[in-house]
């Protein structure tokens, strides 16, 4: 398994608070991306980083800012968290050898906001 | 704007069974597509990942196959036991992205 941890695993937080998740990688990859998954809607992306201090937008951005000041950290924060941002938050990783582009994914934080 | 679809959103078969799931995806300009499962409470595993320029991948009892011209592909699972039971998606890659399909929900039983 690709060495990718998330923490906290599981968080319950009230609206109006700020969340940061944190996403790690022992990988070294270049490519790190942050999606929420939620029933019916599956898999979206929220932001992305293609090096260190560089991140882009993803379709879902609204509401969320992310930073990577390390190769291997990648953090995702709620500024000011809201109920519709109730999910579960997957890290992915991957780098470009030969444009092979396959994606590892994390096991997940599941946001409650209350 | 790229969409991918899969059907049927749920399976329930008897073990031992050949299955066949599909993705298809409206835009044909793709880098790659690949498979992923997706267990309870669980993060994604990667299965397959089929390039462009490929027409199918296999690995043991799965075989994905790509078609680009129809926007459609399969994920074929032979011999199929409870093991198998999971979500299954599908992705695809254009620039830096992935796009989803909303998956397979598979029940293998015994």
């Amino acid at each position: 398994d690709a060495g990718i941890t998330q923490s906290p695993r599981h968080k319950v937080t009230e609206t109006g608070t700020p969340v940061t998740l944190r996403c790690h990688q022992t990988e070294n990859h270049r490519y790190m991306y942050w999606y929420r998954q939620d029933p019916g809607h599956g898999l979206r992306l929220i932001h992305y980083s293609y090096g260190v201090k560089d991140t882009d937008k993803g379709e879902v951005s609204d509401g969320y800012s992310v930073s990577r000041s390390k190769t291997e950290d990648f953090l995702l924060t709620l500024e000011s968290a809201t109920s519709s941002q109730t999910s579960v938050y997957f890290c992915a990783i991957s780098e470009v050898p030969s444009g092979n582009y396959e994606q590892y994914f994390g096991p997940g934080t599941r946001l409650t906001v209350t | 704007k790229q969409e991918v679809t899969q059907i049927p959103a749920a399976l329930s078969v008897p073990e031992g069974e050949n299955l066949v799931l599909n993705c298809s995806f409206t835009d044909s300009a793709i880098y790659n597509l690949q498979w992923f499962r997706q267990d309870p409470g669980k993060g994604l595993t990667s299965l397959l990942l089929i390039q462009s320029s490929q027409r199918e991948q296999t690995s043991g009892r799965l075989n994905a196959s790509l078609d680009k011209s129809s926007g459609r592909s399969t994920l074929y699972i032979a011999a199929s036991q409870p093991g198998d039971s999971a979500t299954y998606l599908c992705a695809v890659r254009r620039a830096d992205k992935l796009i989803f399909g909303t998956g397979t929900r598979l029940q293998v039983f015994p």
